[in-house]
């Protein structure tokens, strides 16, 4: 099955904001409200950070926030800091019951 | 606190049979609204979703993946037959909310290798 589109590689000094795309079709991310997003560093798992698109898990800083028009969706980082270096996945349930990522975007903090 | 604990062979032989073992601690694989399940990723890619205990497969490995969930022993189990080298990879267990609507917890992942 055809991965989310994401963005291979992203950058920003800290402070800054950055958006991490995530695209789909109709049968994915444009049909239902069921994107979440996944910070992993390099040797861990990966971390949920957004789901329900715009909903953060307990504990996740409010820096994080996600968003989606038509069949894009979007992680906004705001206030850079070196620890948010890492990469980033998105996902989304697919029709027929199914699970798909992104390729996955590598955030650097500059 | 939720613990998920993956334990199997790090090391399968091509064409065999790759077998893990998550184990469940701190709530029950009985309980109700949510999936059992696993992802892996291969050495410096992506993440790749494998299936659940309820019956979901991702339809790239379908013909080769069985996962099955054991109340009695409170863990579930992946079986993927006929592995490659395309098969390596790090294999996440995971607890899945209904709708797919996030992985909330995530075991710390085990690499396993196909090699001769």
């Amino acid at each position: 099955q055809s991965a989310l589109t994401q963005p291979a590689s992203v950058s920003g000094s800290p402070g800054q904001s950055i958006t991490i795309s995530c695209t789909g079709t109709s049968s994915d991310v444009g049909g239902y409200n069921y994107v979440s997003w996944y910070q992993q560093h390099t040797g861990k798992a990966p971390k949920p950070i957004i789901y329900d698109v715009t909903n953060r898990p307990s504990g996740v800083s409010n820096r994080f926030s996600g968003s989606k028009s038509g069949n894009t969706a979007s992680l906004t980082i705001s206030g850079l800091q070196a620890e948010d270096e890492a990469d980033y996945y998105c996902s989304s349930y697919r029709t027929g019951d199914a699970l798909v990522f992104g390729g996955g975007t590598k955030l650097t903090v500059l | 606190q939720l613990q998920l604990q993956e334990s199997g062979p790090g090391l399968v032989k091509p064409s065999e049979t790759l077998s893990l073992t998550c184990i469940v601690s701190g709530d029950s694989v009985s309980s109700r609204g949510y999936y059992w399940g696993w992802v892996r990723q291969p050495p410096g890619k992506g993440l790749e979703w494998i299936g659940t205990g309820s019956g979901h497969y991702n339809p790239s490995l379908k013909s080769r993946v069985t996962i099955s969930v054991d109340t009695s022993k409170n863990q579930f189990s992946l079986k993927l037959s006929s592995v490659t080298a395309a098969d390596t990879a790090v294999y996440y267990c995971a607890k899945i909310l209904f709708w797919f609507r996030e992985i909330d917890y995530w075991g710390q992942g085990t690499l396993v290798t196909v090699s001769s």
